[in-house]
């Protein structure tokens, strides 16, 4: 079974700067796939990342980084240069090697941006 | 393809209540999952098909909850005689089978049982 722990606190970050949301995970697959999503208050859930745990790079897509840290079980999310519309609840997913494929979520991150 | 559909996306309905909600996947994908998700928690699973098949159900899944994918297109999702803890944000995703990207959530239904 795959567990996801985002304990953050929600945080307030300044237009422009840049914030890590914490992701820590627990699985005993060896191959495994590691997503975030954001969540804004109109409920859809809009993917940004994914990172394999195969992967030897580190994944960015536009302002979002992904620092995989293996031996620490840790995928945080970076989002650069925030921006009013980041204010959102962001997920840390997982999915596992076999079966369905399903994605076990952690409980999110809020995250509200200030001008 | 304009990607997940859900309908409705809101709904409120009397406790003891049957409710009924509509998910249209994005046409390609084999592979079709509802989540719940209640406040202040990420989504939890439910259910998927893998075409018209459903391979896994949760424990979270009671008697009272019912899917089918009949054609392997679009799925439904039956909640029967619903009760105050049914309320939660109800999402639907696809994927195609080898998707390691490729999860696609909808917008969700959003139930409220009073």
């Amino acid at each position: 079974a795959q567990k996801i722990t985002q304990t953050q606190p929600g945080m307030f970050v300044q237009e422009k700067e840049a914030v890590t949301l914490d992701c820590t995970y627990d699985t005993s697959d060896q191959s495994y796939g590691l997503f975030w999503y954001k969540q804004p208050s109109s409920g859809e859930m809009i993917f940004l990342i994914y990172q394999g745990s195969y992967d030897e790079q580190n994944a960015t897509e536009g302002r979002y980084s992904l620092n995989f840290q293996k031996a620490r079980k840790s995928a945080n999310l970076v989002i650069s240069a925030s921006q009013l519309g980041d204010s959102a609840m962001y997920f840390c997913a997982m999915r596992g090697t076999y079966g369905n494929n399903r994605l076990a979520f952690g409980k999110g991150n809020q995250v509200v941006v200030i001008p | 393809d304009t990607g997940v559909s859900q309908d409705p996306r809101h709904k409120i309905t009397k406790r003891g209540q049957n409710v009924t909600f509509r998910c249209d996947p994005i046409s390609e994908h084999n592979r079709l999952y509802w989540y719940r998700q209640t406040l202040g928690q990420g989504p939890e699973f439910l259910t998927y098909f893998q075409n018209e098949a459903q391979l896994e159900k949760s424990r979270l899944l009671s008697d009272r909850f019912s899917a089918e994918r009949p054609k392997g297109s679009f799925s439904t999702l039956e909640i029967q005689r619903t009760e105050q803890g049914d309320s939660a944000m109800y999402l639907c995703a696809s994927s195609l089978i080898s998707g390691s990207y490729g999860y696609t959530f909808g917008s969700g239904t959003r139930l409220t049982v009073v």
